[in-house]
């Protein structure tokens, strides 16, 4: 079964620091990863797909299939990144479709 | 244009009681979800939808209903609320295929 592992819950960090924020999955086929951020208060939106290979607000996630990670990362935290951050795997449903299967989210602060 | 908009944003309910929450959209999206998010488990899926007429259970299905009788609305039900279903409900849709997911505002409902 499909699984997706966000092993921090809080992550607080001083602004101008690296983030990276982790992520693993488990999943037997090909996966298509996504990182979805919730700022307060908002609804949920996409940041970045792995297969569109694109840095976000300075965001960037490699897939790494051998360690089946897809680490959120940012040189330089901004205090407009404290937020919600959820890893998410699309898979294929057995009646047809893909869904999103979530991970447990990690909550971002950065502090000045 | 709106995108996913959901009914009601807030909402207390007595043990008991039902309800239904709508979710509407006007992407001419195929699929429709519904997630429940609670503190530490991130967002698991309740139903899901991969055309109008058809509906599906997702992780977490037990005391809820759905119905997709047109292709821009999915609803949830509740039948019998029970305060484990004190909950953010967040409704979502995309496109078929691995792309990106769209998220209503989300519907906080407290069962008392």
């Amino acid at each position: 079964a499909q699984r997706v592992t966000q092993p921090e819950k809080l992550l607080s960090v001083f602004k101008g620091a690296p983030v990276e924020l982790k992520c693993n999955y488990s999943y037997s086929g090909s996966p298509e990863l996504f990182w979805y951020v919730q700022y307060s208060r908002q609804r949920l939106q996409l940041l970045l797909r792995h297969i569109s290979r694109e840095s976000i607000k300075g965001f960037t996630a490699d897939l790494n299939k051998g360690e089946t990670s897809f680490h959120l990362k940012k040189p330089f935290a901004q205090e407009e990144d404290s937020a919600m951050y959820y890893c998410a795997l699309s898979n294929i449903l057995t009646g047809g479709g893909n869904k999103l299967t979530f991970g447990t989210g990690t909550q971002l602060k950065v502090e000045l | 244009n709106a995108g996913v908009t959901q009914t009601p944003k807030f909402r207390v309910l007595k043990t008991g009681q039902s309800m239904t929450l709508l979710c509407a959209q006007d992407m001419n999206h195929e699929y429709m979800y519904w997630y429940r998010q609670d503190p530490g488990m991130g967002l698991r899926l309740i139903h899901y939808s991969v055309g109008e007429g058809t509906t599906a259970k997702g992780e977490v299905p037990d005391g809820y209903n759905v119905s997709r009788l047109k292709k821009q609305n999915f609803l949830l039900g509740l039948e019998s609320a029970a305060p484990s279903q004190t909950s953010v409900y967040f409704c979502a849709s995309r496109y078929t295929g691995a792309t990106e997911a769209f998220f209503g505002q989300g519907t906080r409902l407290t069962v008392v």
